[in-house]
């Protein structure tokens, strides 16, 4: 079984300041890890994935996440954020081996002008 | 091309009733799934389809929730009789066939029980 915890519920940040948000997670197999974002009003739309390969994944809209097998992390990572990047974040692992998500208890993502 | 598409976007019904919440899915795509997240918890897999097959349903909460899936085609999940715990966002997804393959999601139904 996987588990996945996003560390904080709510990060506030000003506009153009960077921001990390962070998802650690837990599985006896190996995995493949996502972050899903959802903005207002809208579902969920994926941001980027990590499968296999390089640990350093580049994603939509400036965003990146580095997958850290030592520390089981997968941290969200913009280095300038913009009023449109007001959203919640999902961080979600899924087992190679199945094709069911789980999903942290996502972040919320404020951005102060 | 269209998306996951799912019907209603809101309902609000009474405790005791009955309601069918529907996914058209993206065309051509054998896997669809439902999640279902309940208010300020993480978002839960309910169960997934290959094609008109259940898959995995071992989200499932408990024999008041019924999954179909007609042809492959498009779902309904219906909740009968829905209880005050029932209330929360229905996700619906579905994705192509392969392992490396992304779930598209749909905007979410918002059911409510009162």
């Amino acid at each position: 079984a996987q588990s996945v915890t996003q560390l904080d519920s709510q990060v506030p940040v000003f506009e153009e300041a960077p921001v990390e948000l962070r998802c650690n997670y837990s599985s006896s197999v190996s995995v493949y890890l996502f972050w899903y974002v959802q903005y207002p009003n809208q579902g969920l739309q994926l941001l980027l994935k990590y499968l296999s390969g390089s640990t350093l994944v580049k994603g939509i809209n400036g965003f990146e996440a580095e997958f850290n097998k030592s520390q089981t992390s997968f941290h969200l990572r913009k280095p300038s954020v913009h009023i449109s990047d007001t959203a919640e974040y999902f961080c979600a692992v899924r087992s190679t081996g199945a094709q069911k998500l789980v999903f942290g208890q996502g972040t919320r993502l404020t951005i102060n002008p | 091309e269209a998306g996951v598409t799912q019907f209603p976007s809101h309902s609000v019904i009474e405790k005791g009733q009955t309601v069918t919440l529907r996914c058209d899915p993206i065309s051509g795509h054998d896997n669809l799934y439902w999640y279902r997240r309940v208010m300020g918890k993480e978002i839960k897999f309910l169960l997934h389809f290959v094609k008109e097959s259940k898959q995995d349903e071992s989200g499932m909460p408990n024999n008041r929730f019924l999954a179909e899936r007609t042809g492959g085609t498009y779902s309904t999940l219906k909740v009968q009789p829905a209880e005050l715990e029932d209330s929360g966002v229905y996700f619906c997804a579905s994705s192509d066939r392969g392992g490396y393959t992304e779930a598209f999601f749909g905007q979410g139904t918002r059911l409510t029980v009162v």
